[in-house]
């Protein structure tokens, strides 16, 4: 079965700060696609990042990077220089048979 | 980015009344649509797939006869909640996608739907 964890239910950080989001799958097939999406508290989903599993190269979006370890299944989201906007859910998601696997969720306070 | 437009963002309504709730893909042709619930202070939880011409897939533990969708074009789905009850109050979301296992789910803006 294919699966998603993310182990940090929330996390708070000062304004400006790094903070990185950890995320965990679990999948069987030899490529796959892997996402992170925010909600802020308007509840909207917003793509955050995409990584394809086959690129070795961690993808980059301004301040929003990640670290992709293939063998590990790991994909946590690194967020350079927080801002107060940063603060949402954050959901990790794995894209199996066109359907999103989804994580439980982070959610990500920055503070002023 | 693709735009995805989802009405009514907010709907109360009485018990025993059914709801529609409709989803539209602005920009691009949507080839499958998901219908998403989501709890307070969880993750989504995917409720149904529909792919433009056929019957919805439903996930296991959705009631077909309760939560109605229609998918009849490319751009456009309709998730219906009949005879609503309490219990089914919730929020619920839809994304489209073109299919293609690189390309996100693209989101609608979500329904709060309170039932009395």
């Amino acid at each position: 079965a294919q699966t998603v964890t993310q182990s940090q239910p929330e996390m708070s950080v000062q304004e400006a700060e790094t903070v990185t989001l950890s995320c965990t799958y679990d999948t069987s097939e030899s490529n796959y696609y892997l996402f992170w999406y925010k909600q802020p508290p308007s509840r909207q989903m917003i793509l955050v990042i995409r990584q394809e599993a086959y690129k070795q190269q961690n993808a980059t979006e301004n301040r929003f990077s990640v670290n992709f370890q293939k063998a590990a299944k790991s994909f946590s989201l690194k967020i350079s220089d927080s801002q107060l906007g940063d603060t949402a859910m954050y959901f990790c998601a794995l894209n199996s048979n066109y359907q999103l696997i989804w994580g439980a969720g982070t959610k990500l306070i920055i503070k002023p | 980015g693709a735009v995805v437009s989802q009405h009514p963002s907010w709907v109360i309504c009485k018990s025993g009344t059914s709801v529609k709730i409709e989803c539209r893909s602005l920009d691009f042709q949507a080839t499958t649509m998901f219908w998403y619930r989501q709890f307070p202070k969880q993750s989504l939880m995917l409720m149904a797939t529909s792919n433009e011409g056929s019957k919805a897939t439903y996930e296991q533990g959705v009631e077909k006869d309760k939560f109605l969708i229609n998918h009849a074009s490319l751009t456009l789905s309709t998730l219906t909640v009949t005879s609503a009850h309490p219990e089914d109050s919730s929020f619920y979301i839809c994304s489209a996608s073109s299919r293609a296992p690189d390309q996100p789910q693209h989101f609608g803006d979500g329904t709060r739907l309170s039932i009395l």
